[in-house]
């Protein structure tokens, strides 16, 4: 079965600062995955995904992911943070084939200090 | 890109009524849809996969008669939260993959459901 573990449940970053958020797969295939992010009360809106090729992946608002597979992580990064990234970071991985759902991991909490 | 529209975006309901949620698919058919439910400060949960044309499945520990889904055509489908309690009270979101494929998964606003 598919799962998704994301270790940090919140972290606190000062602006400007770089960001890694931490993100370990399990599937028994090569997966799709994806980054979401959620403001309060909003929907998920992509960041990114990785379905196959160059295994670092650029997304919107200047975020990357890198696939890593010998690890079994896809870390999300920015190199510098900015107030309106504080929100809820949600990683999830996808089946090859479709008509299946994704999975999330439980997210991760961003907050950004000046 | 395709999208899908989801509505209501919120809803306050009184205990013992019942409240219906759409997911629209706009641009493409989806033979299926997918339903989840977030908890506040928890993350996306499935509760069930809707199929056109055929009865949906749930996920363990979700009551079929209380949740409702019905997927009447390629572009529609619907969640039914019956006879609502207010634990009921959750954050609903569809998604569909386009014709069936995961090749990405795009997701309804969402539907901030309220039960007092």
């Amino acid at each position: 079965a598919q799962s998704v573990t994301q270790p940090d449940i919140h972290i606190t970053v000062s602006e400007g600062a770089s960001l890694e958020l931490r993100c370990n797969y399990s599937y028994g295939a090569t997966p799709y995955l994806f980054w979401y992010v959620q403001s309060p009360g909003q929907g998920l809106q992509l960041l990114l995904k990785y379905f196959s090729g160059d295994t670092l992946v650029q997304g919107i608002k200047g975020f990357e992911a890198e696939f890593k597979r010998s690890q079994s992580s896809f870390n999300l990064r920015k190199p510098s943070v900015h107030w309106s990234d504080a929100a809820e970071y949600f990683c999830a991985v996808g089946a090859q084939g479709g008509n299946t759902p994704l999975v999330f991991g439980k997210g991760t909490r961003l907050s950004v200090i000046a | 890109g395709a999208v899908v529209s989801q509505h209501p975006s919120w809803v306050i309901c009184k205990s013992g009524t019942s409240v219906k949620i759409e997911c629209r698919s706009l641009d493409f058919q989806a033979t299926t849809m997918f339903w989840y439910r977030q908890f506040p400060k928890q993350s996306l949960m499935l509760m069930a996969t809707s199929n056109e044309g055929s009865k949906a499945t749930y996920e363990q520990g979700v009551e079929k008669d209380k949740f409702l889904i019905n997927h009447a055509s390629l572009t529609l489908s619907t969640l039914t939260v019956t006879s609502a309690h207010p634990e009921d009270s959750s954050f609903y979101i569809c998604s569909a993959p386009p014709g069936g494929r995961l090749i990405e998964a795009f997701f309804g606003q969402g539907t901030r459901l309220t039960v007092v």
